[in-house]
């Protein structure tokens, strides 16, 4: 069983840019999950995909989007990057109406 | 509005002792709570859960306690391992046919010394 992986590892942008961080799911699971975590912070809630669609979205701008694949690989993109945006940021996947998220290991975002 | 709160940042505790991790919330709607903990350029590890009807689960080394009426909930890790050594976060979550986000708490760097 595989476990939730994430790409890239870490990434350098500008203000102004955009980025697309990409994340598979644990095999089985059909939710996925992304959360932003600041330094010093825990992980902030800001969406959750379930069968392709959005099922749910914290307090994140409109700039904030995602994909879910049939596959229940997902997308995080972010556009019009801002300085704030630079975080680690966490995919989860679990099952829906279940309690446990399982994490990936974070893409490192740094905007500049 | 911080409504998963660990008050305490930091926690040191000498190998083969009790760490004792706590954590306190404002939302009564909270139905499940997990913990959770986090090397450096590493994602969360879930370690235990207990569901809002409980007040104890165990597991191992690993054993979680739930007060409701006092809103707060503790991990215990008995004996601490120097391997414990990690960041601890607290998550709460609401079941809902609408999917299920987790609010953490900012986290408690554990250090077990030797």
């Amino acid at each position: 069983e595989t476990g939730v992986t994430q790409s890239p590892t870490h990434l350098i942008k500008t203000r102004g840019q955009q980025v697309t961080l990409r994340c598979s799911s644990q095999s089985g699971h059909n939710t996925v999950s992304w959360y932003q975590q600041a330094l010093g912070q825990g992980p902030q809630f800001i969406f959750q995909y379930y069968r392709e669609e959005e099922n749910g979205r914290g307090n994140f701008p409109p700039r904030f989007s995602g994909l879910q694949f049939p596959n229940y690989s997902s997308e995080l993109n972010v556009n019009a990057l801002e300085l704030d945006d630079s975080a680690l940021y966490l995919c989860a996947s679990s099952l829906v109406s279940r309690e446990t998220q399982y994490f990936g290991p974070g893409t490192r975002l740094l905007v500049l | 509005d911080q409504q998963v709160k660990q008050n305490s940042p930091s926690l040191s505790v000498q190998e083969g002792r009790i760490s004792i991790l706590n954590c306190d919330y404002t939302n009564s709607m909270f139905d499940y709570f997990l913990w959770y903990k986090k090397y450096p350029a590493e994602g969360p590890t879930f370690l235990i859960s207990i569901s809002s009807i409980k007040d104890k689960n165990e597991d191992g080394r690993f054993t979680v306690f739930l007060n409701k009426s006092a809103k707060h909930l503790s991990l215990h890790i008995v004996p601490s391992q120097p391997g414990d050594s990690a960041v601890y976060f607290c998550a709460a979550g609401i079941l809902t046919g609408g999917g299920n986000k987790l609010t953490f708490g900012t986290g408690t760097q554990l250090k077990v010394e030797l």
